[in-house]
This record gives C-alpha cells, sequence and structure tokens, in this order.
C-alpha cells in the first residue's frame, strides 16, 4: 500500500459528460501528479501541483483541469469525454519538488461509451 | 522534444538468469534517473534513482547504470524470479519541478 488514494476505483459514462477524479496523497507529501495511461500511449503526465500551486503541465487537454486544496488532496476534472478518453488514471505524490520517488496510488479506471 | 525509448517491449528469460534492460534518452540530459516496476493493473512502484553523478547504483538483486555519454541507463535483475514477471518503466526527469517523463516500459516474464 502506497497510502495514496484515489477514487473512484472505477467510472463508466458516457461521451460529452464531465467526471471528477479525487486523489489524496500520502501524509506529508506536499506534491500531487496526474498521469493518464493508456495501452497505445503509456504512461503520460498531464499535470502537477505543488502545496496547492500548478507547477508543471505536461500532455493535459485543454477540456481537462485540476486543482489542489488546502488539505492537500487533489482533483482532476474532466469534460465533454470522447471515446479516446477512456484509460487509466493515476495520482502520485512526493515529498517535494524534485529528486523524490513518486508513490502512485492505485489508479481510475474510466470508460467513455 | 524530449524522447524516451525502452529497447524491448518484451523479453523472456530463464529463472536464476540475468535480465538487461535497456532505457535511452534523447534531446536532454536529465539531472536523474528512476525506474519503477508496474504490475498489471495497479499503479507504478519506485525501484531505484539515479543521479548524473553517479555510474551505478544497486539494491539487494536490481543494479542500474547511468551513462550520460550514451545517454543511456541499464536496469540489471540478477538471479531472476518468476515473481520477478512485470513491466518496469524508465523515467528520466522531465523538468525541473520534478515531473518525470516515462518510457513505455518494457514487459519482462521469467519462466521457471
Amino acid at each position: 500500500d502506497s497510502g495514496v488514494t484515489q477514487t473512484p476505483k472505477h467510472l463508466i459514462t458516457a461521451t460529452g459528460q464531465r467526471v471528477t477524479l479525487r486523489c489524496s496523497p500520502r501524509s506529508g507529501d506536499l506534491s500531487v501528479y496526474w498521469y493518464q495511461q493508456s495501452l497505445d500511449q503509456g504512461l503520460q503526465f498531464l499535470i502537477q501541483y505543488y502545496n496547492g500551486e500548478e507547477r508543471a503541465k505536461g500532455n493535459i487537454l485543454e477540456r481537462f483541469s485540476a486543482q489542489q486544496f488546502p488539505d492537500l488532496h487533489s482533483e482532476l476534472n474532466l469534460s465533454s469525454l470522447e471515446l479516446g478518453d477512456s484509460a487509466l488514471y493515476f495520482c502520485a505524490s512526493s515529498e517535494g519538488l524534485a529528486g523524490k520517488e513518486q508513490y502512485f496510488g492505485p489508479g481510475t479506471r474510466l470508460t467513455v461509451t | 522534444s524530449q524522447k524516451i525509448e525502452q529497447n524491448s517491449e518484451a523479453l523472456n528469460i530463464q529463472e536464476g538468469k540475468t535480465a538487461t534492460l535497456t532505457c535511452n534518452y534523447t534531446n536532454y540530459s536529465p539531472a536523474y534517473l528512476q525506474w519503477y516496476r508496474q504490475d498489471p493493473g495497479r499503479g507504478p512502484v519506485f525501484l531505484l534513482l539515479i543521479r548524473e553523478n553517479e555510474k551505478e547504483k544497486r539494491k539487494e538483486r536490481l543494479k542500474v547504470t547511468f551513462d550520460t555519454t550514451l545517454k543511456q541507463s541499464l536496469f540489471h535483475i540478477t538471479a531472476s524470479q518468476p515473481a520477478d514477471s512485470a513491466t518496469y518503466l524508465c523515467a528520466p526527469l522531465g523538468g525541473s519541478q520534478g515531473n518525470l517523463i516515462f518510457g513505455k516500459g518494457t514487459k519482462l516474464s521469467v519462466k521457471p
């Protein structure tokens, strides 16, 4: 158990809808990272927050947004969903900004029908 | 743009042998590189971190090397066991804020 929790575990929704994925980092970790993993693309970095502030952006679509709250949990919002958004979404946390290992949650499997 | 290549999608070896996985990166020079293990349907698990000024790092049966001239890292598992079967991901540092760029992984199968 990494200490990172993600909810829900599974999500099935229709195209055009909006969903919110939630992540609670390990106790004491200030950095939260979001990744998308699909079969053909591998693990793609989406966005990073550190102590409530956005710090780095990867291949995140404009339809997607995230935030980190004062209690350090984070939410990833996906809107106007398309079939191609079906994937595993992972959250990871680490102690600081760089030079530390990342601890991954169990993931949320999103299926868009 | 930054590019990470793990040399093979799959590697099959016999129990007891040494598995060697390769990671090549291009178009940048990461300050460090991490290796993760991922089992099907689960989140990656951190294994080792090696910095650019370190040539080699060991942890139990695992060894990682980092050649900044060749822009390559090698990951070795000695005395491999069927329980080592998993996908192994190479992840060099992607930016100054600590985000990583993951390779697509090498799926290792260790046969008894």
